[in-house]
């Protein structure tokens, strides 16, 4: 069956510090993958897509990016922490050209 | 692109009471329409989903229903039960390779 993995569960880190999350899947081959950022209280936020290796697709201009060096290989990094960077960061893949989600358990980031 | 918006925003209900989520999108063009729940710090999980050639679907205590016409979509909940006090989104897209747009989410409280 497939599962998704995604770490660190939580994270503390200073303003001005990096950032790499990292989300794997298992058990399927060319998924759709994604990462949503949910702050508190508040919606999922699409951050990148992809729908292949080395291909990455911006919803929101900001200081994060995101890579995929292998199929099932989805980071999200980023070089310098902002305050409002803080949030729940969710990895999501599906069927390519079939449409549901399944999440990650996803990484509750603070920065401070 | 895709709108999707969600209301009510907050919803409490006596346990054993019915509870009624609605979204409208803009684009005559999604065709497939997926409910997920979210509990307080864990993932959101997919509980329920219909296409646009279907017009309801039910799962036990769970109902959607959609209008193309109207360009809207319903969650029904019957017979309500602490445990589904959560967060409930609603998504809309287009194909299997385009993201799922999500509303913001309506907060559901069941009151024992």
């Amino acid at each position: 069956s497939q599962t998704i993995h995604q770490w660190p569960a939580t994270l503390v880190q200073p303003v001005g510090s990096p950032l790499s999350l990292e989300c794997t899947v298992e058990g399927t081959s060319n998924p759709n993958l994604y990462w949503y950022r949910q702050a508190a209280g508040r919606g999922l936020q699409l951050l990148f897509y992809s729908v292949g290796i080395g291909q990455i697709s911006s919803e929101v201009p900001q200081n994060l990016s995101a890579s995929r060096p292998q199929d099932r290989q989805f980071i999200l990094s980023s070089k310098k922490l902002l305050l409002s960077d803080s949030g729940f960061y969710l990895c999501a893949w599906s069927v390519r050209g079939i449409h549901g989600y399944t999440f990650g358990s996803g990484t509750r980031l603070t920065v401070v | 692109g895709e709108n999707v918006e969600q209301h009510p925003s907050t919803l409490s209900v006596q346990e054993g009471d019915s509870a009624v989520i609605k979204c409208t999108y803009s684009d005559s063009a999604s065709n497939y329409f997926p409910w997920y729940k979210q509990e307080l710090g864990k993932r959101p999980q997919l509980i329920i989903d219909i296409r646009s050639n279907v017009g309801e679907k039910k799962d036990q205590r769970i109902a959607v229903t959609l209008n193309k016409t109207a360009k809207h979509f319903s969650l029904h909940i019957t017979e309500t039960q602490p445990e589904d006090s959560a967060v409930y989104f609603c998504a809309a897209t287009i194909s299997g390779n385009t993201p799922l747009v999500f509303g913001k989410g309506t907060r559901l409280s069941v009151i024992a």
